[in-house]
């Protein structure tokens, strides 16, 4: 069974650039979440996602970071403009019901 | 909202040795209580879980304890091997929209 699939890996931009991540979650996982980990810290829920619908995104700073998922599987998250304090690992995990797997994760560097 | 305290946040520990985790949590609808270990450039992979029902649960070296009433949960790791070191983290799920909350983690570093 395929796991969860992010891209790029890694991403260095200058401050006010914009980015985007890309998630693919394993097949027939409703629900697809994505996290942010500063260096050091427990991951931080940004979004989630039930199907197509959002479920929480009390912890997503909407003026600058937004999210999608097309059809219920894929998912992009956005930054635009992007701040120093950004720089995290992004993290995407999906599940069926209670286990949740976690993708490799992208690395951004705002500079 | 949820919210979960882990301790501590390093543990060094001799071969050999068990490493215990702790995590307290303070919303009593929280009905599943998974354990992740994170290394170094790699994603949280799924080490154990307990579901609400259920007070004690063991994989090989790997045990996690819930105690309901006082809110609180323990990842035990007996014969402690150099490759289990690594960031352990607890999560609680609210048992209703399957939301994911992490503990800030534990640097666990077995000493060969």
């Amino acid at each position: 069974e395929a796991g969860v699939a992010q891209s790029p890996r890694y991403k260095i931009i200058e401050k006010r650039q914009s980015v985007a991540f890309w998630c693919n979650p394993i097949s027939g996982h409703a629900t697809l979440y994505w996290y942010q980990q500063i260096l050091g810290q427990g991951p931080k829920l940004l979004i989630q996602f039930q199907n197509n619908g959002v479920v929480d995104d009390s912890q997503l700073p909407k003026d600058r970071f937004s999210a999608e998922r097309l059809k219920g599987v894929d998912s992009t998250l956005k930054i635009q403009p992007a701040k120093l304090e950004d720089s995290a690992v992004y993290l995407c995990a999906s599940s069926f019901q209670y286990e949740a797997f976690f993708g490799q994760g992208t690395r951004l560097t705002v500079v | 909202g949820e919210n979960v305290e882990q301790h501590p946040s390093t543990l060094s520990v001799q071969e050999g040795d068990s490493a215990v985790i702790k995590c307290t949590y303070s919303d009593s609808a929280s009905n599943y209580f998974p354990w992740y270990k994170q290394e170094l450039g790699k994603g949280p992979q799924l080490i154990i879980d307990i579901r609400s029902n259920v007070g004690e649960k063991k994989d090989q070296r790997i045990a996690v304890t819930l105690n309901k009433t006082a809110k609180h949960f323990s990842l035990h790791i007996t014969e402690t091997q150099p490759e289990d070191s690594a960031v352990y983290f607890c999560a609680i799920h609210d048992g209703s929209n399957y939301k994911l909350t992490f503990g800030k983690g534990t640097l666990l570093t077995v000493n060969p």
